[in-house]
């Protein structure tokens, strides 16, 4: 059971905008950033996401992140099929005094 | 290019230890904390361990604690993690993470190595 709750299985067309949720705390989101990280099959994560809306040099805008109380969203527009892809949010827990983790979002391009 | 390097993964029977290793170039290594962060077969990430810039400072996940141990030598750019009385559920692919900041949880995981495979099983 993971601290940060991400739905298991995201969809859409290519073209399509999709949203993934990312539901903690007071203890992690509410008061820390977040972060998303996408990992294609097979690979290492990577970053997408940090500081809850910043894409780092490389990432596509049509990319972004958003943070309200102890929810965070990563959109993806113009869908594409390489992004098709496991996604993870993550934020700085201040209870736990550690990085923790959502269970993972598997994003189908149909 | 920033490198991250991780090696020492393997077969170790429950109970065993096992020491894994990050070897990193392209960047100052002393300039930012690093973490470890595993994934089981076929499951999300998980949070290990985290060190400071310095390395002053450590930081495990409960799932760890008392049994899987941090360090940095930044004068070899190399991380380590000492993993002692390892059961069959640490059984996953280890991966080291640079972060963006000297400070754990203070930034995100920036860069990530390719991850080493410690399986744990009789």
């Amino acid at each position: 059971q993971s601290v940060l709750t991400q739905p298991p299985s995201a969809s859409g067309t290519p073209g399509q905008r999709v949203t993934i949720s990312c539901s903690g705390s007071s203890s992690n989101i509410g008061r820390n950033i977040v972060n998303w990280f996408q990992q294609l099959p097979g690979t290492a994560p990577k970053l997408l996401i940090y500081s809850t809306n910043q894409r780092p040099s490389g990432v596509p805008d049509r990319f972004s992140g958003s943070k309200s109380g102890t929810s965070a969203s990563l959109a993806i527009s113009g869908l594409q099929s390489e992004d098709e892809a496991d996604y993870y949010c993550a934020a700085w827990d201040d209870n736990l005094n550690g990085w923790v983790f959502g269970g993972g979002t598997k994003l189908t391009v149909l | 290019e920033v490198q991250l390097l991780e090696s020492g993964g393997g077969l170790v029977q429950p109970g065993g230890s096992l020491r894994l290793s990050c070897v990193v170039s392209g960047f100052t290594f002393s300039s930012y904390a690093m973490s470890w962060v595993r994934q089981a077969p076929g499951k999300g990430l998980e949070w290990v361990s985290g060190i400071s810039g310095g390395g002053g400072s450590t930081y495990y996940a409960d799932s760890v604690k008392g049994r899987f141990t941090i360090s940095r030598d930044n004068s070899k750019n190399t991380l380590s993690l000492q993993m002692n009385s390892l059961r069959a559920e640490d059984t996953a692919v280890y991966y080291c993470a640079k972060d963006r900041s000297p400070i754990v949880g203070a930034s995100t995981f920036e860069s990530w190595g390719q991850g080493t495979l410690v399986t744990v099983s009789s």
